[in-house]
């Protein structure tokens, strides 16, 4: 079946540094593939998507390249801030149908100032 | 517009004991998840609806029960809860291949 498997967290970094989780995942087919933030106390909002090789997706200073040949889709941002302190997910869903997400484990990011 | 609303935010039940989790979009979306987030761990997928009548089983079934009388409420029944439950659950709704989340209801069962 389909999976995701994130980079292990906490992460922790000082405010202006480079940021990169890294996701990889498993599936049968060409799925989407998806970033979701879940700030403290709140549900989960899409950050950023890619629904075929080499779409890149952008918000928010955030980007994601979906790359078929290593299946991944690592999250990267150039100059973190505070405000972007949160719990980061990645998912992915079949293209067709219901589409289902299957999200990875999580990643926790602490931005300090 | 409101988006995905869930209720209650909170709830602490005791072993056995059954509630229903409320959930309601004014999206007009067809599609409807219900999901649970355990300690740590990514979102599970319990049911899902493609549309008012239609449910099916997601990955963790087991335990619960769901219904789509309409297209924008989507219930979540636990008929006998077990420490098992105790979770945030979270309710979405699709548009395109964008889901749109709930704040979530953070249940406990002692």
């Amino acid at each position: 079946g389909n999976s995701v498997t994130q980079m292990e967290g906490p992460v922790t970094l000082s405010e202006e540094a480079f940021l990169t989780i890294n996701c990889t995942y498993t599936a049968t087919g060409y799925p989407s593939l998806f970033w979701y933030v879940q700030y403290p106390g709140e549900g989960l909002q899409l950050l950023l998507k890619a629904t075929k090789a080499d779409d890149k997706g952008s918000n928010k200073g955030f980007e994601a390249t979906y790359r078929k040949e290593t299946t991944s889709f690592h999250l990267e941002k150039g100059s973190v801030q505070v405000s972007d302190s949160a719990v980061y997910f990645c998912a992915l869903s079949d293209r067709q149908g219901a589409q289902k997400l299957v999200f990875g484990q999580g990643t926790r990011l602490t931005i300090n100032p | 517009n409101a988006g995905v609303t869930q209720t209650p935010k909170f709830r602490i039940l005791k072993i056995g004991q059954s509630m229903t989790l409320q959930c309601t979009q004014d999206m007009n979306h067809n599609y409807m998840y219900w999901y649970r987030q355990d300690p740590g761990m990514g979102l599970k997928l319990i049911y899902y609806s493609v549309g008012a009548g239609i449910t099916d089983k997601g990955e963790v079934p087991n335990g619960y029960n769901v219904s789509r009388s309409t297209t924008e409420d989507f219930p979540l029944r636990l008929e006998l809860a077990a420490p098992s439950q105790t979770s945030v659950y979270f309710c979405a709704s699709r548009a395109a291949d964008t889901q749109y989340f709930g704040p979530g209801t953070r249940l406990t069962v002692l």
